[in-house]
């Protein structure tokens, strides 16, 4: 078993709808749990951070952690063809003073009009 | 935050040649790291870039191969060495402020 589990799509979704997008994991140690965007041929952009448990919320997208059932999600509301890329969780815990996440392999979210 | 950039962003090269990447932070950042990304796969890990010592590799990445300089706070190179078509890849730097990561916008090698 991975440590990071992401479903890699393709999702299609038409232009205005909710997107889910999802992550699992196994070890209870990671802390910290990243989103980011990746377009093509670029590098990935942080969009999303949190610590612990909770749900954190910028504009459109709102991140959510579970950490007792070990699962992450972000949701796109109103979602725009400009949306359309590749997102990946990642999510860290304290090592040594560091904190090198590990990355699910990616979701590819494509956006129609 | 910190904006990340590297040079060449893409390079085509013959096999068993060279190629050094560069790493530019736009602030001191305290670690630096190299990924590895395959088309429709994730990020590997193939080296923490020390400042003022060797790089420590990830499984896999041998310094003979990869070798890494990391001679300040805002700079590391990354050398691909003795280059065959399975090196061909997305080559990406990233840079750690606190709990998080920034990453350039990556070097797209092709080995032929």
């Amino acid at each position: 078993q991975k440590e990071v589990e992401q479903d890699p799509g393709p999702l299609s979704v038409p232009e205005g709808a909710i997107v889910s997008l999802n992550c699992t994991y196994s070890n209870s140690a990671f802390q910290y749990f990243m989103w980011y965007r990746q377009y093509s041929r670029k590098g990935p952009e942080l969009l999303m951070y949190t610590y612990s448990s909770g749900n954190k919320e910028d504009g459109r997208f709102t991140a959510q952690v579970d950490k007792s059932s070990k699962y992450i999600s972000l949701f796109i509301r109103d979602s725009q063809p400009s949306d359309s890329a590749t997102y990946l969780c990642a999510m860290s815990a304290q090592t040594g003073g560091s904190y090198i996440p590990t990355f699910g392999r990616g979701t590819s979210l494509i956006v129609h009009p | 935050s910190a904006v990340i950039s590297q040079k060449p962003s893409r390079d085509i090269c013959q096999r068993g040649t060279s190629l050094t990447i560069q790493c530019q932070v736009d602030s001191q950042v305290t670690m630096m790291f190299w990924y590895r990304q395959q088309p429709g796969q994730s990020l590997t890990l193939i080296a923490t870039a020390n400042q003022g010592s060797e790089a420590t590799y990830e499984s896999g990445f041998v310094i003979d191969k990869f070798p890494i300089s990391r001679p300040n706070l805002t700079f590391s190179t990354l050398t691909v060495s003795n280059m065959s078509p399975e090196d061909s890849s997305i080559y990406l730097c990233s840079a750690g402020t606190g709990d998080t990561q920034y990453f350039g916008p990556g070097t797209r090698l092709t080995v032929l």
